[in-house]
């Protein structure tokens, strides 16, 4: 069965730093990969997807995610964090065949001045 | 463009009595879940329907129970609430295709006394 590990808990980080929130993901034939931001007391957002083509996926907002099937990886990437970036963070797969999308347990952004 | 809509978005409830979660989505969506949220636990899958006239177990089936109304609707019924219910739940929708991402609602919190 698929499951996704997100290595860390929480992510202290200050503001205009660079950060990574990391996602790997267990092996298969065919994947699809999503990235979804939950801000406080709010409902999960979709930031970005992978499904198939260049490996590197961009968000509007700034977020960048690489796809490395080597690896089995999809880390979220910023180069320079903002105060609005506080958020949980959740990266999640889906299996050809299967109906529901795998989440991992969450990684929380915290955001230093 | 309501995308998930759930009901209520609070509320208290005394051990042992019952409620109904309701959530809608008008995007057209055969698949619809229901999660759970809890501190350090992620999301967690109490049941879903991938289809209109299916429902099947998630991970935390147990104490509740789900009703797939009609392609819109899809319930969720606690007959007799207990402490541990107490937690967050998040009702999704998502398109037909194992590449579509999961549109979710604001999230009921619900507290058991």
């Amino acid at each position: 069965a698929q499951s996704v590990t997100q290595l860390d808990s929480q992510v202290p980080v200050f503001e205009e730093a660079p950060v990574e929130l990391r996602c790997n993901y267990s092996s298969s034939v065919s994947v699809y990969l999503f990235w979804y931001v939950q801000y406080p007391n709010q409902g999960l957002q979709l930031l970005l997807k992978y499904l198939s083509g260049s490996t590197l996926v961009e968000s509007i907002n700034g977020f960048e995610a690489e796809f490395n099937k080597s690896q089995t990886s999809f880390h979220l990437r910023k180069p320079s964090v903002h105060i609005s970036d506080t958020a949980e963070y959740f990266c999640a797969v889906s299996d050809q065949g299967d109906d529901k999308i795998i989440f991992g347990k969450g990684t929380r952004l915290h955001i230093l001045p | 463009n309501a995308g998930v809509t759930q009901t209520p978005k609070f509320q208290v409830l005394k051990t042992g009595q019952s409620m109904t979660l309701q959530c809608a989505q008008d995007m057209n969506h055969n698949s619809m879940y229901w999660y759970r949220q809890d501190p350090g636990m992620g999301l967690r899958l109490i049941y879903y329907s991938a289809s209109e006239g299916t429902t099947d177990k998630g991970e935390v089936p147990n104490g509740y129970n789900v009703s797939r109304l009609n392609k819109r609707e899809f319930s969720l019924r606690l007959e007799s609430a207990a402490p541990s219910q107490t937690s967050v739940y998040f009702c999704a929708s998502r398109g037909t295709g194992y590449n579509q991402p999961q549109h979710f609602g604001d999230g009921t919190r619900l507290s058991i006394l």
